[in-house]
């Protein structure tokens, strides 16, 4: 079956644009995160959200950041105003969240380049 | 905070090498712990978890034990091949906030493997 994915896979932006990254998730997966993965920093869970609950945006860097989820199904994490350190791969991943097994399954990601 | 810390590497080893892969976790409760894999151009992959102490996760001939007394999730293989030449994330997923299962990763490990 089909798994995450994302666009667009590359995205080149100057300083100071806005930039909007789509992720859609496995078909009945109810979890959707998004993590970025950077040289310096590794890999940072950003946000999570699950099913209509509020969610967790406890790992957004700034109020640059934000993301939203329509329908419950496909995700934007829009980043205002880039910076030269947002350049990193952004991953969304979804899950079932059956019982406590947490598996979650990750897109490709989308590289981002602030130039 | 919960926290992972794996060795760094990089690892390069010769093919039918043994591959040790340490790392050890911080955390109030009980997480599930996972080995992610990174094969070059790709996105991340489970390769294998355990969920409470005393667990041993595998696949593809990979092994890691959950010891609880060592707070201890190290990954193994017998004899590695080219062919599991990658990036190796240790993570762990927490319960928190009521239902919330967000990953906490390990900064990675290259693993190089030479014919």
């Amino acid at each position: 079956g089909a798994g995450v994915s994302q666009s667009p896979s590359n995205k080149v932006t100057e300083k100071g644009k806005d930039v909007e990254l789509r992720c859609d998730p496995i078909s009945g997966h109810t979890a959707l995160y998004w993590y970025r993965q950077s040289l310096g920093q590794g890999l940072e869970f950003l946000i999570y959200f699950q099913g209509n609950s509020a969610p967790d945006k406890s790992g957004l860097p700034s109020d640059r950041f934000s993301a939203e989820r329509t329908g419950g199904s496909v995700s934007t994490l829009t980043i205002q105003r880039t910076q030269q350190e947002d350049s990193a791969v952004y991953l969304c991943a979804s899950s079932l969240l059956a019982g406590g097994i947490n598996e979650q399954f990750f897109g490709p990601g989308t590289r981002l380049t602030v130039l | 905070g919960n926290s992972v810390t794996q060795m760094e590497g990089p690892v390069t080893l010769s093919e039918e090498a043994f591959l040790t892969i340490n790392c050890t976790y911080t955390a109030t409760g009980y997480p599930s712990l996972f080995w992610y894999v990174q094969y070059p151009g790709e996105g991340l992959q489970l390769l294998l978890k355990a969920t409470k102490a005393d667990d041993k996760g595998s696949n593809k001939g990979f092994e890691a034990t959950y010891r609880k007394e060592t707070t201890s999730f190290h990954l193994e293989k017998g004899s590695v091949q080219v062919s599991d030449s990658a990036v190796y994330f240790c993570a762990l997923s927490e319960e928190w906030g009521g239902s919330n299962y967000k990953l906490t990763f390990g900064k990675g490990t290259l693993l190089t493997v030479n014919p």
